[in-house]
């Protein structure tokens, strides 16, 4: 079975850190995105990477970062954390070529807040 | 990637069968339907998607209309455990990468 690893499935954070977010999959899938999710507004994307060092703007990059160093690895930075941030945020992987790439598989989430 | 409106709410009876329709008037040729559910903390996962044709799976199937213009998820006998946030996306099948999420149904099934 894809496994989707996130570091925390909770978190809380003080207005000002600098907060990581870590993702892991195990089956060397090219495709790493993340979301966050907040009530009335569904999943929003915020950003993903087709590759290794590569990266790509969601619709709501504003006030993250993202570093794609190895490939079964994708972080979510949020370089000064703020209580607009508090969420909770998804991980997904999946193949970039192929009828799976169809296939989504996300990790069970990480639940921030920022006070 | 094109727009889906779903219900927003909808109830069944355990062992019952559930249709949960999904409205994709703008669909083009080369997106691909797909439905993801989410169950009470936990990350979505897929459920299943196809283009043309109707689709079974071991969780559930996919009808579609002959024009694309809607489709419709038939879980066929609900349980308990199938109580979720059911999302339908379209996404192009030659370029896309990414999902967009809608609001979903929320399923309730009872008892």
């Amino acid at each position: 079975d894809v496994k989707v690893t996130q570091s925390s499935r909770y978190l809380v954070k003080r207005t000002g850190e600098k907060v990581f977010l870590e993702c892991v999959q195990d089956m060397d899938h090219e495709n790493m995105f993340w979301y966050r999710q907040d009530p009335g507004l569904g999943l929003r994307l915020i950003y993903f990477s087709y590759d290794v060092k590569m990266k790509e703007k969601g619709d709501i990059p504003e006030g993250y970062s993202v570093s794609r160093e190895k490939k079964e690895r994708f972080s979510l930075i949020l370089e000064s954390a703020s209580t607009n941030q508090t969420s909770m945020y998804l991980c997904a992987s999946s193949m970039r070529t192929g009828v799976a790439k169809n296939i989504q598989y996300f990790g069970a989430g990480t639940r921030l807040s920022v006070l | 990637d094109a727009k889906t409106t779903q219900p927003n709410s909808m109830e069944s009876n355990e062992e019952e069968p559930v249709h949960l329709p999904c409205n994709h008037s703008t669909i083009s040729g080369t997106d691909y339907i797909h439905w993801y559910r989410q169950l009470p903390s936990q990350g979505p996962e897929y459920v299943i998607h196809g283009l043309t044709s109707n689709v079974n799976n071991r969780m559930a199937s996919l009808a579609i209309a002959e024009d694309r213009k809607s489709s419709t998820l038939i879980l066929h006998r609900a349980t308990l455990r199938d109580a979720a946030v059911y999302y339908c996306i379209l996404r192009d099948g030659y370029y896309g990468q990414n999902f967009v999420f809608g609001p979903g149904t929320r399923l309730s099934v009872l008892p």
